[in-house]
């Protein structure tokens, strides 16, 4: 079964810097979210979408903005990059806002 | 206080033995209930979803929830080595707008 599929897997930027994350739902999933995961933390939600439309907002920096676009993709637009944004970030998808699903994560690290 | 709250651990259970993950949340409208697992440095994986009050049993794992009380748990039978996760304790909480909410995990150590 197809399922979250995130891009890159790791990243590696320097402070003050610019990345970019994407994220491809499970096909016919509805919504999409975004979380960040520090070290030894719980996901923190930070910006969803349903229906290529934002949904909900969490402790998402100003420094981040997302988008959906029409084929359902998502990316996490990150600028002003800080060391304290260094973490796991995932994407994951829902139907309905049943079960959420997480992609494999992307590994940012700020240096 | 969170809106989920787990036992952080960690929790060492021998092999073989019963272990038992509590977690509890703020919302009472909460009607969507999850654990998921999640090994170091890979995403949370989906075990088990709970809806309505009661047990639910797939497999080894069973999930209990009390709405009254504000309470779900994660009993895992027969304890493995392989099981020895962070698990995470998620709600569905509709007072903010159907966003998932997470407890910090609870890290299982399952001793051979």
């Amino acid at each position: 079964a197809a399922g979250v599929i995130q891009s890159p897997r790791h990243l590696i930027k320097e402070k003050r810097e610019t990345a970019t994350l994407k994220c491809y739902p499970i096909p016919r999933h509805d919504t999409v979210y975004w979380y960040q995961q520090g070290p030894g933390q719980d996901p923190q939600f930070l910006i969803s979408f349903y229906e290529k439309m934002q949904s909900d907002k969490g402790s998402i920096p100003d420094r981040f903005s997302a988008q959906q676009f029409s084929d359902y993709h998502s990316e996490l637009n990150m600028s002003s990059l800080e060391l304290g944004d260094s973490a796991l970030y995932f994407c994951a998808s829902s139907f309905q806002d049943e079960k959420l699903f997480f992609g494999s994560g992307t590994q940012l690290s700020v240096l | 206080q969170k809106e989920v709250e787990q036992n952080s651990g960690p929790l060492s259970v021998p092999e073989g033995a019963i272990a038992s993950l509590n977690c509890t949340y703020s919302d009472r409208g909460s009607q969507s209930f999850f654990w998921y697992r999640q090994y170091s440095g890979k995403s949370p994986e989906l075990i088990m979803s709970i809806y309505s009050n009661g047990d639910k049993e797939d497999g080894r794992f069973t999930a209990q929830l009390n709405k009254a009380s504000q309470y779900v748990s994660l009993l895992i039978r027969d304890s493995q080595p392989s099981d020895s996760a962070t698990y995470l304790c998620a709600v569905n909480m509709l007072i903010t707008g159907n966003q998932f909410y997470f407890g910090t995990g609870t890290s299982l150590t399952v001793i051979p």
